[in-house]
């Protein structure tokens, strides 16, 4: 069975970092591209990050162009976003997906990133 | 900058059908954006409904299909339940390896 789990969430200042993993277990994770996804409370899904089944292919959102990274660890399982240069805007949930070619085909459950002074 | 267009709000009926569309500010969408559609209740994680257009995921019962009507991509939802008030989000696929969701539709079953 198909499961993702995030981590990493937490409270950090205007400026800061966090890094968020996602474990996946239940498929081979080095078979499948990745996402990030964010929500903040109350409002709509947005797209984020991508990255290909090998990591040799990266893209992002205009919004966090420049200051987040993802990257994974196919030995480990792990998907990660590291977060730089925080802004208040992007207080959200994160949420990883996983890409069955067609769309996302299972999610997490999401970590909760407040950036906040 | 293209955007992805939903339906603010919907009502339906229980045991209603309803048809939810996701279209683009510029241009049609086809099945080259393989549409997908999500259906996320307050303090859930999203939920895989369709993707690549009309494929139902594992465990979506077929009261949901999806498919291209005109120029936009849509959602059927046939013998509305009341556990169908949700909100419904589409995605496009934009190219070079970029993602965007609609705004998303607040479903109301009454």
């Amino acid at each position: 069975q198909v499961h993702l789990l995030e981590s990493g969430g937490g409270v950090v200042q205007p400026g800061g970092s966090l890094r968020l993993s996602c474990a996946a277990s239940g498929f081979i994770l080095g078979s499948y591209n990745m996402h990030w996804v964010r929500q903040v409370p109350g409002k709509g899904l947005e797209w984020v990050a991508f990255v290909r089944y090998d990591g040799s292919d990266k893209h992002y959102a205009d919004s966090v162009k420049g200051r987040f990274t993802i990257s994974r660890d196919n030995s480990k399982s792990t998907v990660f976003l590291q977060m730089n240069s925080l802004r208040v805007e992007d207080t959200a949930s994160y949420y990883c997906a996983k890409d069955n070619y067609w769309g996302f085909d299972h999610w997490g459950q999401g970590t909760l990133v407040a950036v906040s002074s | 900058q293209t955007v992805v267009t939903q339906e603010p709000s919907f009502s339906v009926s229980p045991g209603g059908t309803v048809t939810l569309t996701c279209g683009l500010s510029s241009g049609s969408v086809s099945t080259n954006h393989y549409p997908s559609w999500y259906q996320q209740t307050p303090g859930q994680s999203p939920r895989t409904l369709i993707y690549g257009t009309y494929r139902r995921s594992s465990g979506v019962p077929d009261r949901f299909s999806g498919s291209i009507l005109g120029n936009k991509a849509a959602l059927t939802i046939t013998g509305a339940l009341a556990d169908d008030e949700s909100d419904y989000y589409c995605m496009l696929y934009m190219g070079v390896d970029i993602w965007v969701f609609g705004g998303g539709t607040k479903l109301t079953v009454l």
